[in-house]
This record gives C-alpha cells, structure tokens and sequence, in this order.
C-alpha cells in the first residue's frame, strides 16, 4: 500500500461547484497533515493544515479522520482560479522530518 | 516571493557533465530537502538535512550528492547523469518542528542529453 494515496483525476468541475478530494495515508503514526496546491510548472504552496478538530479557510475546509486514515479536502464556490493539482502530504513520523507526498489530484475548473 | 531561492531555473546538460543546483533560504530553518519531481509522478523525497546532518538519503543512485555547507544552503552535485534523470528539482525547507509545513523554491527543471 502506498505511504499516500490520492486520485490523480483529472476532476472537470463547473464554476461555482463544490468539489472534494480525499486523500489516504497509510501509516497511523502520521502527525501532520497539509494540502498543498501546485499550478502547471511552479512549485507546490501550502494550502492549509489540516488538524484534528478541521479547519476552514473561506471556501476551503479540509478534515482529518484518523480511525479510517484520510484526509479531506472541500472546496466551495469553486472559481476558475482554483485550477491546479491539490497535493495531499503526510508528515509520517513524530520527530521524522520526512514529508511524504501523494500524487496529487488535477483539478479543472470549467466557466 | 519565496523565501526559498534555487538557481539555475533550467539546465541542460551532457551525460559526462559536472553540474551543481543551489538551493539557498533565509527563513531560519534548520531543515532543507531534495525532491525530485517527474512528469505524472508524485514529488520523490531524495535527501534530507537536518542541522547540516544528513538524516535521510532515501536510496539515491551516487551520481547525485549532495552538500549542506550551513543551515541556510543546499547543493546537488551531479555527474555522469541519465536521460531518465531529467525532472523538476525542487528544494525545500522547513522549521524542524511538528505541524510546520515545507516552503519550496521554484526549482531547477533539468534536462539530461
């Protein structure tokens, strides 16, 4: 089973829909939890962390479910500007300075 | 503007050339990482540095070797690469605590010829 596990997509979403992505991680050790959003050719950028309690930032609201090992991210309203590929990242080990990295999901916003 | 800076941004190279990648932050972290990231693939975790030390090497062929001079600076040394080594080299660096998330540079996109 891999580390971390999302669907790569591509997901083709009209504008103004609500989308949402989960994401699996394999080790149940793991202690933190980020999304992170890489356009075409550019380096990945923090879009959130994502805690135990959840978290919501505007449109976008992100959980985390350890019982069954995933994360999830949702987002709103979606605008054309939301196109890009969502990167699901697990820190896997308490002190470890690893981050593991999903294969991402391919989000397409249509107008 | 990132915080984390990489030079060059493209390089082409011959299968015999020596090259190095620059990698350099001023955020006051202690933790910096090699990733490589190819096309349809997730990012490939290659090497980690924490405090200068080397903490994972995550089974990278010799032909890249890295250098951690100080916390502020990373290097990847290359020679005698493949064609299939060509991929996006990204840096990172990162505060060494839980819950800290990673800050990347804009990478080195590399081709091998």
């Amino acid at each position: 089973r891999k580390e971390v596990e999302q669907d790569p997509g591509p997901f083709n979403v009209p504008e103004g829909a609500t989308v949402a992505f989960n994401c699996t991680y394999s080790n149940s050790a793991s202690q933190s939890f980020f999304w992170y959003r890489q356009d075409c050719r550019k380096e990945p950028k923090l879009l959130m962390s994502v805690y135990s309690s959840g978290n919501e930032d505007g449109r976008f609201t992100a959980q985390l479910n350890r019982a069954s090992q995933y994360i999830s991210l949702l987002i709103r309203d979606s605008k054309l500007s939301d196109s890009a590929t969502y990167l699901c990242v697990v820190n896997s080990d308490f002190g470890n300075e690893k981050l593991t990295f999903g294969t991402g999901t391919r989000l397409t916003i249509i107008p | 503007e990132t915080g984390v800076t990489q030079t060059p941004r493209h390089l082409v190279m011959g299968m015999t050339n020596k090259k190095s990648l620059k990698c350099e932050q001023h955020l006051g972290h202690n933790a910096m990482y090699w990733y490589k990231q190819s096309a349809k693939k997730p990012l490939e975790l290659m090497f980690v540095y924490n405090f200068k030390e080397q903490t994972e090497n995550n089974s990278v062929p010799s032909r890249f070797s890295p250098e951690c001079p100080n916390s502020s600076h990373l290097f990847l040394h290359l020679h005698t690469l493949q064609p299939e080594d060509s991929a996006l080299y990204l840096c990172a660096s990162r505060r060494e605590t839980v819950n800290t998330e990673a800050f990347f540079g804009q990478g080195t996109r590399l081709t091998v010829v």
